[in-house]
């Protein structure tokens, strides 16, 4: 399976503080991708990265992607409440079409304020 | 610009039954993809469409159909329904890498 596989399964932290998820997968990739999703509602695109490349930024976000460790990881920085979600990782694997993506089975972070 | 719609968002059903769920992509969009997201097998891929041409498909039975309008639009449908079709079924639209999905529509088989 190219499943990717975050760690940690749940994380608990006090607003303010950073929230670092770490994703791990199995083939070679066209890019990796985090979603956010609230409860029992639809995913929200939050980063892209490509396979050349090592770090991506967006606002709070940060991403890193190490291809020879095949392992990516999210921080979020200065947590919110309002943060309080699942993140999955996804990947698009090397040859696939760009609409199939694996997910893995995604960290569930809460955000006490 | 209007997001990735899909309609029901809630319905119920019971074994045997067959079910359609539509999806409207974001303007624009050409691709939309579909995804069955349950506890405990988590999000897996079901199809992608292009231009009205399935382009992928995932590991599902047969049960499990969809296709694409000129439009764009999407449909998927289930057939003979089991109690393990029970889920959330999610459809993203995507231009390029980013894919965005609505809100799901979320199946209960009883």
């Amino acid at each position: 399976s190219q499943q990717g596989e975050e760690d940690p399964q749940a994380l608990s932290i006090q607003e303010g503080e950073n929230a670092t998820m770490n994703c791990s997968y199995k083939t070679s990739i066209n890019n990796l991708q985090w979603y956010r999703q609230n409860s029992g509602r639809g995913l929200v695109h939050l980063i892209l990265i490509r396979s050349n490349e090592r770090e991506k930024h967006s606002g709070r976000l940060r991403v890193t992607l190490d291809t020879s460790k095949k392992s990516s990881s999210l921080l979020i920085t200065a947590s919110r409440a309002a943060d309080t979600a699942s993140y999955f990782c996804a990947t698009n694997g090397r040859g696939s079409t760009l609409g199939r993506l694996y997910f893995g089975r995604g960290t569930q972070l809460t955000v006490w304020p | 610009k209007a997001g990735v719609t899909q309609t029901p968002r809630y319905l119920i059903k019971t074994r045997g039954q067959q079910v359609t769920l539509s999806c409207s992509p974001i303007s624009g969009h050409r691709s939309v993809s579909w995804y069955q997201q349950t506890p405990g097998q988590g999000l897996q891929f079901l199809f992608e469409y292009f231009s009205e041409t399935q382009r992928n498909k995932g590991n599902f039975p047969g049960r499990f159909s969809g296709r694409q309008f000129s439009n764009s639009r999407s449909e998927m449908n289930v057939s003979t329904l089991e109690l393990g079709d029970s889920a959330l079924y999610l459809c993203a639209s995507r231009s390029t890498g980013e894919l965005f999905f609505g809100e799901g529509s979320r199946l209960t088989v009883l």
